[in-house]
């Protein structure tokens, strides 16, 4: 089944403590990216990768950091977690070819 | 960057009307998404069109290239159509890039 996968669901942690949110997708998609949804702002792109070991910033890059060394997985991490960085948080994935976009089932990020 | 605008944010119908949901974009794209989040989060993907129109089942896609504008529709609605429905483009048009969203439409189709 096509899928992508992200972890944890859910989490409630504490300011400076780092965490990682991981994706993986196993659609062999070139393009994977992170986004935050937030009420009142909708969605916004975190970051994005177009292939393996190439990344670029979204609208709101600040605080996070990501990786792509392999194909299916795009970590999202946040080296030291604030506040302003609770939210829900979507991975997705698409192929070059047709353009749509899978998402996984959200991760509901608190921090204290 | 393209600045995404949606319209209405909300609507409310009885099912079985014919809905229209709007988003205009201000830089030229190479395609266009339409996504829907129903109520408990997911997101899933319903079209990505460049041109023209799409159909699938009740919905319906278009867009406007040269008036930088796509509506979606729902024929027959019914209350599960009931989901926030969402448009998103490239940044700044290109087909390797990055997306920027609309805020949304509330849609609520009553029984």
């Amino acid at each position: 089944e096509a899928q992508v996968t992200q972890n944890p669901r859910y989490l409630i942690t504490v300011t400076g403590k780092k965490l990682t949110v991981t994706c993986s997708q196993n659609m062999n998609h070139e393009y994977m990216s992170w986004y935050r949804q937030d009420p009142g702002l909708g969605l916004r792109q975190i970051y994005y990768s177009m292939n393996v070991e190439v990344t670029d910033k979204g609208d709101v890059p600040e605080g996070y950091k990501v990786s792509r060394k392999e194909k299916r997985n795009f970590p999202l991490i946040l080296e030291s977690p604030s506040p302003n960085q609770t939210s829900l948080y979507f991975c997705a994935s698409g192929g070059q070819n047709t353009g749509e976009l899978f998402f996984g089932e959200g991760s509901r990020l608190t921090v204290l | 960057k393209n600045e995404v605008e949606q319209s209405p944010q909300n609507l409310t119908a009885q099912e079985g009307e014919f809905i229209t949901i709007n988003c205009s974009y201000s830089v030229g794209i190479s395609a266009l998404h339409w996504l829907q989040q129903h109520p408990g989060g997911g997101i899933v993907s319903l079209f990505m069109l460049s041109s023209g129109k799409k159909k699938h089942g009740r919905l319906i896609a278009t867009i406007n290239i040269q008036e930088k504008h796509s509506s979606l529709h729902i024929t027959a609605s019914h209350p599960r159509d009931s989901a926030v429905y969402i448009c998103a483009a490239p940044y700044s048009g290109g087909g390797a890039d990055g997306l920027t969203f609309g805020k949304g439409t509330h849609l609520i189709i009553q029984p």
